[in-house]
């Protein structure tokens, strides 16, 4: 089945504790993002990957980091949480020069709470 | 910046049609999208329409364009309890970072 995974679903922490959340999709996309969704905000993108070794950033990527070294792997990396960064965060991946390459496939999400 | 708006609530009788409308201000939008988002869920393309067409349907879903007004709207005809969810209109400009520019949503709800 065609899936883009996160984990964890649900991650509570505290801060100054380093995370990552992982994301894996079997579709063999090039394009991956990292969003945040938060109340009143929307969704807001926080860092994104065209392919392997290119990465770029988003609206709002202070405090995070991300890595692609796998065309399946985009983890999104918290190295010092606070809890302004509690949110709910999806991984998303598309195609990138194909007819499909409209159609943003994301996963789950994973509800972060840093205290 | 650039910027989709969107009404925050809707909510319709089993069996009617629904009207979700969205505005947006980037006259070089090329692809503009509705996403769903079901309870606890992430968010999954429901359509989309390329900005040279002024009307798109899919089954029980008719997205309409309006270059002019900028203005998109999605109906969904004889609306079921399974169409309760957040619909997120998403406009995607003339750049290549697969950007989206998106409105934060209208919540659905659906009474029997």
């Amino acid at each position: 089945e065609a899936q883009v995974t996160q984990n964890p679903r649900y991650l509570i922490t505290v801060t100054g504790k380093k995370l990552t959340v992982t994301c894996s999709q079997n579709m063999n996309h090039e394009y991956m993002s990292w969003y945040r969704q938060d109340p009143g905000l929307g969704l807001r993108q926080i860092y994104y990957s065209m392919n392997v070794e290119v990465t770029d950033k988003g609206d709002v990527p202070e405090g995070y980091k991300v890595s692609r070294k796998e065309k399946r792997n985009f983890p999104l990396i918290l190295e010092s949480p606070s809890p302004n960064q509690t949110s709910l965060y999806f991984c998303a991946s598309s195609f990138w020069w194909t007819e499909d390459n409209e159609k943003l496939f994301f996963g789950s999400g994973t509800q972060l709470s840093v205290l | 910046g650039e910027d989709v708006e969107q009404s925050l609530f809707l909510s319709v009788r089993e069996g009617d049609s629904s009207v979700i409308n969205c505005t947006y201000t980037d006259s070089s939008s090329t692809y503009l999208y509705w996403y769903k988002q079901e309870p606890g869920a992430g968010l999954q393309l429901l359509t989309y329409i390329f900005s040279n067409m002024d009307m798109k349907q899919d089954q029980r879903l008719t997205v309409l364009l309006n270059k002019k007004d900028k203005h998109l709207s999605l109906r969904i005809a004889d609306t079921q309890t399974g169409d309760s969810a957040i619909y997120f209109c998403a406009v995607k400009g003339a750049g290549n970072n697969r950007k989206l520019i998106w409105g934060l949503g209208t919540s659905l709800a659906v009474n029997p």
